[in-house]
This record gives structure tokens, sequence and C-alpha cells, in this order.
């Protein structure tokens, strides 16, 4: 069965500086691979995603992940951060079986 | 309009009182979740659904029921809400393994 660890439950970066959340799964089959965004009172909206092919996968807001399977990992980075970047991530794994699973999540706080 | 609704937004409730929660969608997908969101354990998959007349337990699916009414529409029930099921739920739709999921704005649950 597949999971999902984070590790770090809260963030704290300054902003202009290097964003990086971590991500480790484990899945028995090649996965696909997501990252999802949730502001405050809000649902949640997908970053990025990691199917097939290139292995450094960008989304939307300047992010990045890059999937290294030798170490069952999938980092969420952006180069500088931003105070609107301040929010909870969300890891998830998906396979041939149809669950998507979720990490538990890492808050991420924006010092100005 | 959105894609997917979840009714109602929030809800309280008494210990041992029966409650659905909602979520219809107009996306045309054939996979429906729900999930639960507690602070510090991320999501919590409870029931999935690939269509009609498949549906599958989650990791915690003690306490809940589902149906799936129709391809757009997917209810979770409480039969007897207890305190601890106070939490944050989610539905959301997807198409395929390898894609996004879409999800609800989320209901806030009280069980007193």
């Amino acid at each position: 069965a597949q999971s999902v660890t984070q590790l770090g439950s809260h963030v704290s970066v300054s902003e202009g500086a290097l964003v990086l959340l971590r991500c480790n799964y484990s899945s028995s089959v090649p996965p696909y691979l997501f990252w999802y965004v949730q502001y405050p009172n809000q649902g949640l909206q997908l970053l990025l995603k990691y199917t097939t092919g290139a292995t450094l996968v960008k989304g939307i807001n300047g992010f990045e992940a890059e999937f290294k399977k030798s170490e069952t990992s999938f980092h969420l980075t952006k180069p500088s951060a931003h105070m609107s970047d301040a929010a909870e991530y969300f890891c998830a794994v998906s396979d041939w079986g149809n669950k998507l699973v979720f990490g538990a999540g890492t808050i991420l706080r924006v010092k100005s | 309009d959105a894609d997917v609704t979840q009714t109602p937004r929030n809800r309280i409730t008494k210990t041992g009182k029966r409650i659905m929660l909602e979520c219809s969608q107009t996306k045309g997908h054939d996979r429906m979740y729900w999930y639960r969101q507690d602070p510090g354990l991320g999501l919590r998959l409870i029931y999935y659904s690939f269509d009609v007349k498949d549906i599958n337990k989650g990791e915690i699916s003690d306490g809940y029921s589902v149906s799936r009414q129709a391809q757009a529409k997917f209810s979770l029930s409480l039969e007897s809400a207890i305190p601890n099921q106070t939490a944050l739920y989610f539905c959301a739709t997807r198409d395929g393994t390898n894609t996004e999921a879409f999800f609800g704005q989320g209901t806030r649950l009280t069980v007193v």
C-alpha cells in the first residue's frame, strides 16, 4: 500500500529565502505524485504533478519538484519565498489502484 | 458555479444523531472520494468510488457509510455521530489514476 511522509509539520522561512518542503513516498509500483496547497479556509489546489517523463516538474507560483526514484522522494522547492506562499502544503501519491493518499501536511510560514 | 459542491458548509450536531454530507460534481468524473482533515494528520481517506457500482473503504471507514446515487453524487453518512468525528470533510473527484483531484470547499462538522 502506498504512503506518504512529509518531514516537518511546520517550516519557517524569511521572505526571499529558499523554500524546501520534503516528501518521501512508499509505493509498490511506479507512483504518480502530487503537491497541493491549501490556503486558510479554502479547499485544496494542485501545485504540480509527476506522472511520467521528465523528473523535474514545474508548477504554479514558481514552485517545482523533482522525482527521485532512488531516494523515493518528491521534494517541493521555490527559489524565493513570498508572503503569499504562507499556507499548508500536502504531498500525495497515487498508483494504479486509484487510491489517492496524502501526507500529514507542512505548514509554511513566511517571515517578513 | 463550483465544479465540486459540498453541502452543508458548516454543521453542528449532537452526539448520536444521524447526519449526511452531500457532494455533487459537474466534472463528469467517475472517481469520487471522501476525506477528513484533522490538524497534524493531513487528509485521511474515508471511502472512494470508481463508479456507481463500486464503493471501497479507505483507511478510516469505521463509523461512516456512503452512497453513490449517480455518477455526479456521492454522499457520506454518519449513522450515530460522536465527538471525535468533529473535523473538516472534503469531497474530491478525478477522472484517472494519474490526473489531479478536484476538491470541494469542505464541510466543517462539529459534534457536541
